[in-house]
């Protein structure tokens, strides 16, 4: 089975421009969550969405968004760039039917805001 | 709302020391609890989990965790460290009354030295 793909694995950005980042999901799975890495910060939980809803939100300004598509690939966009949204952001998915089911990540996209 | 605590932020051991992680979690409810670990370039993988039953979890590797639930606390032991266990490990929970994300620590990275 695939694992969980994210597209692009780099990107650099400008400050005040817009970025989305992809993501497909193992085949079966029909949750998708997003997750900000930073160094000393561990994972911030962005969003999740399932049957291309949002399901839960994370402590994040409007800036960040995000939708699943009925294919349950998801996008997560975030605009007018900050310094501060360098990270690397990370997309995983998941049998969001079974609650405790296990995440399963990509290898993540690594934003670099200039 | 949950919250991870992990205490050590660096260690390092030498090969052959043994190992163990400290993580509390904050949370009145029953919980769900996993261990990730992310080699150097290399995507999130899930180390060990529990749900209920058997309060000491075997993982991969030959990593366990014990949940202890009077100390809130899950933490992750290894006997005997190998190179290749360097990487940075984190401990996360979820909520198992419904639909809730899985919340991360910041994480601990681990440094084994010959």
């Amino acid at each position: 089975k695939a694992g969980v793909t994210q597209t692009p694995r780099y990107l650099i950005k400008t400050r005040g421009q817009q970025v989305t980042l992809s993501c497909s999901p193992i085949s079966g799975h029909r949750s998708v969550s997003w997750y900000q890495q930073t160094p000393g910060q561990g994972l911030q939980f962005l969003f999740e969405y399932f049957s291309e809803t949002q399901r839960n939100k994370g402590n994040f300004p409007g800036r960040f968004s995000g939708r699943q598509f009925s294919n349950s690939r998801s996008e997560m966009n975030v605009s007018t760039l900050e310094l501060g949204d360098s990270a690397l952001y990370l997309c995983a998915s998941s049998y969001r039917e079974v609650y405790n089911s296990p995440l399963h990540f990509g290898n993540g996209t690594r934003l670099t805001v200039t | 709302a949950q919250s991870v605590s992990q205490h050590n932020h660096h260690v390092i051991l030498s090969e052959a020391a043994s190992l163990e992680l400290g993580c509390n979690y904050s949370y009145g409810g029953t919980v769900n609890l996993f261990w990730y670990v992310q080699y150097p370039g290399q995507h999130l993988q899930l180390l060990l989990k529990y749900f209920s039953g058997d309060p000491l979890v075997k993982g991969i590797k030959g990593f366990e965790a014990e949940f202890i639930k009077s100390k809130f606390s899950f933490n992750l032991r290894k006997p005997s460290v190998q190179w290749s266990d360097t990487a940075e490990y984190f401990c996360a929970v979820s909520s198992n009354s419904g639909n809730t994300p899985l919340v991360f620590g910041k994480g601990t990275r681990l440094s084994v030295i010959a």
